[in-house]
C-alpha cells in the first residue's frame, strides 16, 4: 500500500530564505507526483506536476523534482516570501489505480517578515 | 479558464439529515473525483467516476452514494450524517481517468454536522 511522507510538518523562516520542503512516496510505480498549496481552510491550488518519466518541473520561483528509485521528490522555493505562507502537499498517482491520489499530510510553511 | 464549480461552498446540517454536494467538471472532462478532508487531516479519496460510471471506490461509507450524469456533474448524497462527516469535501476532474493526467481540484464544500 503506498504511504505519502512529508517532512518537516512545519516550517519557519525569515523572508528571503530559499527552502527546501520533502515528500517520500514508498512505492515507486507511480503515474505522477503534484505538488498542491492550501491556504486554512481554502481549496488545493495545484503547483507543479511532475510525471514518472521526468525529473524536474519548474514555474517561476518553484522546482520540483523526482527521484522515482529513490522514492524521494524535493519542493524548492527560492526566494521566500510572506505571501508563500501556507501548507503544501504532495499526492502520487499510484501505478496500480484508477487515477485516485494519495496525499502525504502537509508541510505547513509560515514565512516570517 | 473554466474552474470545477462545486455547490454549495458551505453547508450546515443536523446529525441524521441528509445533504448533497454537487461537482461540476472542467467541460471535456469525463472523469470525477470526490476526497474529503477532515480537520488537521489530509485529503482522503471517496469514490471516482469516468463515463458516467463508477470507477475506483476509496474509503467511502455506505451512507454515502454518488453517481454521475449525463452532462458529466456528479453529486455526493450523504444520509445519516454524523458529527465525524464534517469536513471540506473535494471534488476534482480530469481530461481522463488515470494514467497520468493531473487533477483539476475545486473550491470544496464545507459541510458542519451539528
Amino acid at each position: 500500500k503506498q504511504e505519502v511522507t512529508q517532512i518537516p510538518a512545519a516550517l519557519s523562516v525569515p523572508e528571503g530564505e530559499n527552502l527546501v520542503l520533502n515528500c517520500s512516496f514508498t512505492d515507486s510505480a507511480i503515474y505522477n507526483l503534484q505538488w498542491f498549496r492550501q491556504d486554512p481552510g481554502k481549496g488545493l491550488t495545484s503547483l507543479l506536476l511532475i510525471q514518472s518519466s521526468q525529473r524536474e518541473q519548474t514555474s517561476g520561483r518553484l522546482n520540483a523534482s523526482l527521484d522515482k528509485s529513490s522514492g524521494r521528490s524535493t519542493l524548492y522555493i527560492a526566494a521566500s516570501q510572506p505571501g508563500d505562507s501556507a501548507t503544501y502537499l504532495c499526492a502520487i498517482e499510484g501505478g496500480g489505480s484508477q487515477g485516485n491520489l494519495i496525499f502525504g499530510k502537509g508541510t505547513k510553511l509560515s514565512v516570517k517578515p | 479558464a473554466a474552474g470545477v464549480i462545486q455547490s454549495p461552498r458551505h453547508l450546515i446540517k443536523e446529525k441524521r439529515e441528509t445533504a448533497t454536494l454537487k461537482c461540476y467538471p472542467i467541460p471535456r472532462h469525463d472523469t470525477v473525483y470526490w476526497y474529503q478532508q477532515g480537520p488537521g487531516q489530509d485529503p482522503q479519496f471517496l469514490i471516482s467516476f469516468y463515463e458516467k460510471m463508477q470507477s475506483d471506490k476509496g474509503s467511502i461509507p455506505d451512507r454515502f452514494s454518488a453517481q454521475q450524469f449525463s452532462d458529466y456533474h456528479s453529486e455526493l448524497n450523504m444520509s445519516s450524517l454524523e458529527l465525524g462527516d464534517s469536513a471540506l469535501y473535494f471534488c476534482a476532474s480530469s481530461p481522463r481517468r488515470g494514467g497520468g493526467h493531473e487533477q483539476f481540484f475545486g473550491p470544496g464544500t464545507r459541510l458542519t454536522v451539528l
